[in-house]
């Protein structure tokens, strides 16, 4: 699976849009990039996900951008409750492939 | 439709002690995935079981941990002679599909192992 580079941690004022980067240069034609969130410590949560068009969902909008290297999750309105951790994880759709979840971003929505 | 129930949600066990930690996927799911998480770091892939199968289980240490998924009742992973360092919080996923498909995981809220 390729790896994702994300920054470590972001602030983002409450009302705002909160636009979350993640790079993966490595991607390969088959892997989706796939986006949960972890907040505080409980049990990760799905978000979205996507293989090359932009996706959008009650939660969030998924940018991939046009030769896959990296994408932005966008919240279009930050509130205190999206203060999470949040993963950006790139996996293929072949059998034997995982997810796997590096140290995310760490994001703080501020009132 | 209830979640991926796990218990306990949290365990205090003594060094050389045995740990048992319970998942129950969601209804219909039979594809089980745990992960350890170690405070302040991000979440590990363990094993990945379906019923009655061990599918992956390159994430699991070699000795003490070990996982099964019966034909009825719970996934169980079970660390035998625990150490100080196996205190984590353990994560418990399921999903309807397998790893051929796209479908996301569906997380428990965690057991909390702590090792005296």
């Amino acid at each position: 699976d390729a790896k994702t580079t994300q920054p470590p941690s972001m602030d983002c004022a409450e009302g705002r849009a909160a636009n979350l980067p993640c790079n993966h240069s490595t991607i390969s034609g088959n892997e989706y990039v796939y986006w949960y969130r972890q907040i505080h410590s409980q049990g990760p949560q799905y978000i979205i996900h996507g293989l090359k068009n932009n996706e959008t969902n009650e939660m969030a909008s998924l940018i991939i951008t046009e030769d896959r290297k990296s994408s932005t999750l966008i919240l279009p309105h930050a509130t205190l409750r999206d203060t999470a951790v949040y993963y950006c994880i790139v996996r293929g759709s072949n059998t034997g492939n995982q997810f796997y979840f590096g140290t995310g971003t760490s994001l703080t929505v501020i009132p | 439709n209830a979640g991926v129930m796990q218990n306990p949600r949290h365990l205090v066990r003594r060094r050389g002690q045995e740990a048992r930690l319970r998942c129950s996927p969601m209804k219909g799911h039979s594809h089980v995935y745990w992960y350890r998480q170690l405070p302040e770091e991000g979440l590990k892939f363990m094993v990945y079981l379906q019923k009655e199968n061990i599918i992956d289980e390159s994430g699991m240490p070699k000795e003490r941990f070990s996982a099964e998924f019966p034909k009825e009742g719970p996934s169980i992973l079970r660390i035998q002679q625990v150490v100080r360092g196996d205190s984590a919080a353990y994560f418990c996923a399921s999903s309807p599909v397998g790893q051929g498909g796209t479908g996301e995981l569906f997380f428990g809220e965690g057991s909390r192992l702590t090792v005296l």
